[in-house]
Formats: structure tokens, C-alpha cells, sequence
């Protein structure tokens, strides 16, 4: 599609219960990224892939998050047992290729993610 | 460690006017920055960017600025218009073995009519 796609828009879990969020990305674009947005202004970077290998992975708190960019299946974010510092809007980006000018990423809607 | 920093949370401008948002950054290894504006509820949406080889970028009433040795840009959005009121996001990336987006805190522009 023309727009990085995000499912769902929102999210509610209990604390220590799963959350699975969902990235189409423009198609074409070869990265993807995941972001999250815990303070109102404040954006983390998570993980990046290059099509289905992960490229960057040092913003990852690795015990309990993985994602996956699997071929003809959107992206996937998974928190196994979340916290309740969890709670955050999740948004992904993809951008086209890597130059050496640098490329834009463009952004999802972002996922709302809520944890009680 | 902020890497990149906007030291102004919230601007107000007069409709028509020339408004002027600033962001300064500390490593010399960023090479690409860009703007982002944002809307409530929804995601960035990337308006310009610049590439550290040049000090300035325009594209239509959006311009940005970079100061390499001040480690200083500015996007510059002439004339302000009432639906510019948003908060902008200036981010850097480097063109090392990393290619993800570093954020400033963004800027709260309110245009006033």
C-alpha cells in the first residue's frame, strides 16, 4: 500500500498477559522500524529490519520483546507478560532503501497500547 | 544523553507570519535530519529533510536550515497558516552500522488566526 498500516489501533491488556501489534509497510520499502512513544514527546527506537533480517536490534529490551518481519506477512511486535510500564503508543516506519544521503522513514498511525 | 534537543517546548505565532523552530544536536556522525510534524492521535508525517552536504533545503512554504559547525537547524515555515499548529519533531540519523531515527522532545506550534 501507499501507507504504513498498523493493527490494532488500540490495545488493552492486563498486566503479565501478551500483546501482539501488527506493521504493513509501504510496499516496496526494504526497512522497517518500531518505535515507541512512552512520554507524551519522548520516541525510543526499538528494532529495525532490513525485509525479513533484523538489521538493529539495540533498543530491544530483549527478555520480553521479539518482532519478526516474516515474507508476505505484515511485521509483527510481540511483548510476552507486559508491564504496566509497557503502556505506550507503538509506531512503525518503513523507508525505501539506505543511501548514503540517508532515507525517510515514513510512519504508521501507531498502535495504542494500554496495560492494566 | 539527549542527542538531539529542541529547547523550546511550545511557540506561538500570528497567522501569516514567519515561524522559526530550532533544534541542535551533538554528534558529529549524524549526517541526514529531518522534520516531522504531528498531529494528536496519529502518527509523524515527514515534511522536509536535509542532508549533512548542504545547509539548506526548501520545498514550498517549509525550509530548513543546518549549521554543521554549530551543530544547529532550524525549519523556517512561511507564512504560517492555522492548520501548521502541531508539534514538530526535528530527528538526525548517522550513517553508521545504525540507520534508526534519533528525536528531539518537539516543539508545540500554535498559529494563531
Amino acid at each position: 500500500g501507499e501507507e504504513v498500516a498498523q493493527t490494532p489501533k488500540h490495545l488493552v491488556r492486563g498486566e503479565g498477559q501478551k500483546a501482539k501489534l501488527y506493521c504493513a509497510p509501504i510496499k516496496g520499502h526494504s526497512y522497517v522500524f518500531w518505535y515507541q512513544q512512552v512520554l507524551k514527546n519522548e520516541f525510543k527506537f526499538l528494532i529495525s529490519f532490513q525485509n525479513e533480517n533484523v538489521f538493529d536490534e539495540t533498543g530491544m529490551p530483549k527478555e520480553r520483546f521479539s518482532a519478526k518481519c516474516l515474507p508476505n506477512s505484515p511485521c509483527s511486535l510481540e511483548i510476552q507478560a507486559t508491564k504496566l510500564e509497557d503502556s505506550a503508543v507503538y509506531f512503525c516506519a518503513s523507508s525505501p532503501t539506505r543511501t548514503a544521503g540517508g532515507e525517510t522513514q515514513y510512519f504508521g498511525p501507531g498502535t495504542r497500547l494500554l496495560v492494566l | 544523553d539527549q542527542q538531539v534537543k529542541q529547547n523550546s517546548p511550545s511557540l506561538s505565532v500570528q497567522e501569516g507570519r514567519i515561524s522559526i523552530l530550532n533544534c541542535d544536536y551533538t554528534n558529529s556522525m549524524f549526517d541526514y535530519f529531518l522534520w516531522y510534524k504531528k498531529y494528536p492521535a496519529e502518527g509523524p508525517t515527514f515534511l522536509i529533510s536535509i542532508s549533512s552536504i548542504k545547509d539548506k533545503n526548501e520545498d514550498g512554504r517549509f525550509t530548513v536550515f543546518l549549521n554543521k559547525s554549530a551543530k544547529h537547524l532550524s525549519l523556517h515555515i512561511v507564512p504560517s497558516q492555522p492548520g501548521d499548529s502541531a508539534v514538530y519533531f526535528c530527528a538526525a540519523s548517522g550513517s553508521g552500522a545504525t540507520n534508526k531515527l534519533i528525536f528531539g522532545t518537539g516543539t508545540l506550534l500554535a498559529v494563531q488566526p
